[in-house]
């Protein structure tokens, strides 16, 4: 079975700061990590397709990288804003027309 | 443009009763099409998914059936509901062609039906 870790489960920072969360996926056989971002009240919405090792993605204050040697990509959010409370999640390719998806990380920025 | 909807957005059923939710797709054809449920607590479990009029893949033994009637179409039922069927379910669809092994598209999300199951 296919796992695909996310820690922490909650995250609840202070705006203004910086955050970063991780993804963990099995590093033999790697494809591609996905990166979503999931408000509430909405639906999830891709951030990154990430596809080397070493690969790093910018979308403004939301960055990722990706080891795919050791299995993880790392979440970061720079200078953290009310509107960037989301549940984050990652996906891993678990067979050729699906993703698995982690249980996904929720942050809450307080102002 | 592409845009996916479902309906309806929020469900309250007793225990026993049928279920049918609706997802359609606009703006592509013989797309991918998924269904996912988060339940209380849990992560985004794939439930089914098909890659083509009338093929359906399960996921996970339970109590829900999905079919796809039209290519853009994609139901999903329950002739008796469980309370565990209780959650937040989500209909998604991807391009055609390729696969995630192969190529790296992303999924899109419909706006999701909230089920509560009394």
């Amino acid at each position: 079975i296919l796992n695909v870790e996310q820690s922490p489960q909650s995250l609840h920072v202070q705006e203004g700061d910086s955050t970063n969360f991780t993804c963990s996926f099995p590093s033999s056989n790697f494809y591609a990590l996905h990166w979503y971002r999931w408000e509430t009240a909405k639906s999830p919405e891709a951030l990154f397709v990430m596809t080397l090792n070493g690969d790093e993605k910018k979308k403004g204050r939301i960055s990722a990288t990706l080891n795919t040697k050791e299995g993880y990509s790392y979440l970061y959010i720079k200078g953290s804003q009310p509107e960037d409370s989301a549940t984050y999640l990652c996906a891993f390719p678990g067979g050729s027309e699906k993703l698995v998806f982690g249980k996904g990380t929720k942050l809450t920025v307080n102002p | 443009s592409q845009t996916i909807h479902q309906w309806p957005a929020t469900l309250v059923q007793p225990v026993g009763s049928p279920l049918s939710l609706e997802c359609t797709v606009e703006g592509t054809s013989n797309p991918n099409l998924y269904w996912y449920r988060q339940a209380a607590g849990r992560g985004l479990q794939l439930l089914f998914y098909s890659v083509g009029i009338g093929q359906i893949s399960s996921e996970v033994p339970q109590n829900l059936s999905a079919s796809r009637p039209q290519d853009r179409q994609f139901i999903l039922s329950s002739k008796k509901l469980l309370l565990s069927d209780s959650g937040f379910y989500l209909c998604a669809w991807r391009v055609a062609g390729g696969t995630y092994t192969s190529s790296y598209n992303e999924q899109f999300f419909g706006p999701g039906t909230r089920l509560t199951v009394l």
